[in-house]
């Protein structure tokens, strides 16, 4: 079964404005990962929110967390053309693997 | 900040042969992974490895691939007869418990 599954798949908005990316998943997980990966490079890991965490804040980022849903989401405030990116939502579970989704991909506009 | 290195950055091969992938991952860790992103796919689990013995494995990884640590240091993921569909960027990583993984900058695998 798939897990992580990003929600939009492409989104393009202007510098400035916030970006919402949500991740949806099927089984139970011990935390949830969000990767950045700019294009025809490695995976950043950005944050960490722990399966009895509900938000959790990194600068500009903040993800939330819902387990009832089997949801997540990741906002980035005041976005800049430098998060241009690939942005991937990653579970893990009991069995000591990332499973990644198929990400969003984020154009942010000067 | 601690990195894991990976070489070669690209390699081009012919189809059928072999190919050995490294990384160098962060010092001291126990656990290690593979995975592999076809372009413009999903980040695919492919293999873990942890105190010198394979833990899980993907479906992806067949009899193909197989992955040593040949030095205690070094860390290979092995293809022995290339495919076209091989064709992919690898990438290991380290797990920091509780703080996400570290991924190395992969390597580009082009077979031709």
């Amino acid at each position: 079964s798939q897990q992580g599954e990003e929600d939009p798949q492409a989104l393009s908005i202007q510098e400035g404005e916030n970006a919402t990316m949500n991740c949806s998943y099927k089984t139970s997980i011990n935390n949830l990962q969000w990767y950045r990966q700019n294009s025809g490079r490695g995976l950043v890991h950005l944050i960490l929110i722990r399966s009895n965490e509900r938000e959790k804040h990194s600068g500009r980022l903040r993800v939330t967390l819902d387990t009832s849903k089997k949801s997540s989401s990741l906002l980035i405030t005041a976005s800049r053309a430098a998060d241009t990116a690939s942005y991937f939502c990653a579970t893990y579970n009991a069995g000591n693997m990332l499973t990644f989704g198929g990400g969003t991909r984020l154009m942010v506009k000067p | 900040e601690p990195e894991v290195t990976q070489t070669p950055s690209h390699q081009v091969t012919q189809m059928g042969q072999e190919v050995i992938l490294r990384c160098v991952p962060i010092s001291n860790h126990l656990y290690f992974y593979w995975y592999r992103q076809i372009l413009g796919q999903k980040v695919e689990f492919l293999v873990s490895f942890y105190n010198n013995e394979i833990s899980e494995k993907s479906e992806i990884f067949d009899d193909q691939f197989s992955v040593e640590r040949p030095d205690g240091s070094n860390f290979t993921l092995k293809i022995r007869s290339t495919k076209l569909e091989d064709s992919a960027m690898y990438f290991c990583a380290t797990p920091d418990w509780g703080y996400g993984y570290t991924f190395g900058s992969g390597t580009r695998l082009t077979v031709v």
